[in-house]
C-alpha cells in the first residue's frame, strides 16, 4: 500500500523548534519530489516547502524561508521538516505530500494523515 | 504570488443535483491547475489536474475545465460522499498556491 506517515508534531513555545518526519512506503521514494503543506485550524491549505528527489534542491514559502529546512534520507524513505524560531501563526496540521512523478507538475497525488503542531505559551 | 480565488465559499446542493465550482487565478496559470477534495478530519485527495485529467480512481461524475485564469470543477450528480470542501491549486509558478476552498453542504 502506498502510504505516508507523519510524526513529530506537538506543543512548543514561541521561538522553539520541532522536527517533523514523514516515512514513505509502497513506492520508490527516491524517484519522487516531496512537499510539506500545512492547514491552520479551520483554514485552507498552504504550501510550505518542496525537496527534490536527491535532496540537492529545496523551495520554500516566504513565510517560512530562513526558519524551516526540508531534507530527505532516501535510504530511510523519510522526508524531514526542521522548524526553528516557531511562531504562533505556524500552528497547523502539517501534511507531507508526494508530487506526481512527471517533471514540472507539482500536483499532490498522495498525502499523509498529517501531524499537528501547536505553537503557544 | 498568484492568488487563487474560489467561488462560492459555500454551495448548498441536493443529492443528485449538479454542482459547479469556480476558481480564478490572479494571472494566467496556463492549464496548471489541480482540484482536491477534503472531508472533515481527513487529508486532501487529488481529484483532477491539468486541468481536466481525473486522478486514479476518481469517478467520471467529476470533471474539470478551463485555462488561463478561469477554471471549473463540476460534479454531474452529487452523491452523499461528495459533501466536502474542494480546493483548487495552481502549479504554474512558485510559490504554489491554493484557493480558499468551496464547502459543499446538503441542501
Amino acid at each position: 500500500e502506498v502510504q505516508l506517515v507523519e510524526s513529530g508534531g506537538g506543543l512548543v513555545q514561541p521561538g522553539g523548534s520541532l522536527r517533523l518526519s514523514c516515512v514513505a512506503s509502497g513506492f520508490p521514494f527516491a524517484a519522487y519530489r516531496m512537499h510539506w503543506v500545512r492547514q491552520a485550524p479551520g483554514k485552507g491549505l498552504v504550501w510550505v516547502s518542496r525537496v527534490n528527489t536527491d535532496d540537492n534542491g529545496a523551495t520554500y514559502a516566504d513565510s517560512v524561508r530562513g526558519r524551516f529546512t526540508v531534507s530527505r534520507d532516501n535510504a530511510k524513505n523519510t522526508v524531514f521538516l526542521q522548524m526553528k524560531t516557531l511562531r504562533v501563526e505556524d500552528t497547523a496540521v502539517y501534511y507531507c505530500a508526494r508530487a506526481v512523478p512527471w517533471s514540472g507538475e507539482e500536483v499532490f497525488d498522495i498525502w499523509g494523515h498529517g501531524t499537528m503542531v501547536t505553537v503557544s505559551s | 504570488e498568484i492568488v487563487m480565488t474560489q467561488s462560492p465559499a459555500t454551495l448548498s446542493v441536493s443529492p443528485g443535483e449538479r454542482a459547479t465550482f469556480s476558481c480564478r487565478a490572479s494571472q494566467s496559470v496556463g492549464s496548471n491547475v489541480a482540484w482536491y477534495q477534503q472531508k472533515l478530519g481527513q487529508a486532501p485527495r487529488l481529484l483532477i489536474y491539468g486541468p481536466s485529467t481525473r486522478a486514479a480512481g476518481i469517478p467520471a461524475r467529476f470533471s474539470g475545465s478551463g485555462s488561463g485564469t478561469d477554471f471549473t470543477l463540476t460534479i454531474s450528480s452529487l452523491q452523499s460522499e461528495d459533501f466536502a470542501v474542494y480546493y483548487c491549486q495552481q502549479y504554474n509558478d512558485w510559490p504554489l498556491t491554493f484557493g480558499g476552498g468551496t464547502k459543499v453542504e446538503i441542501k
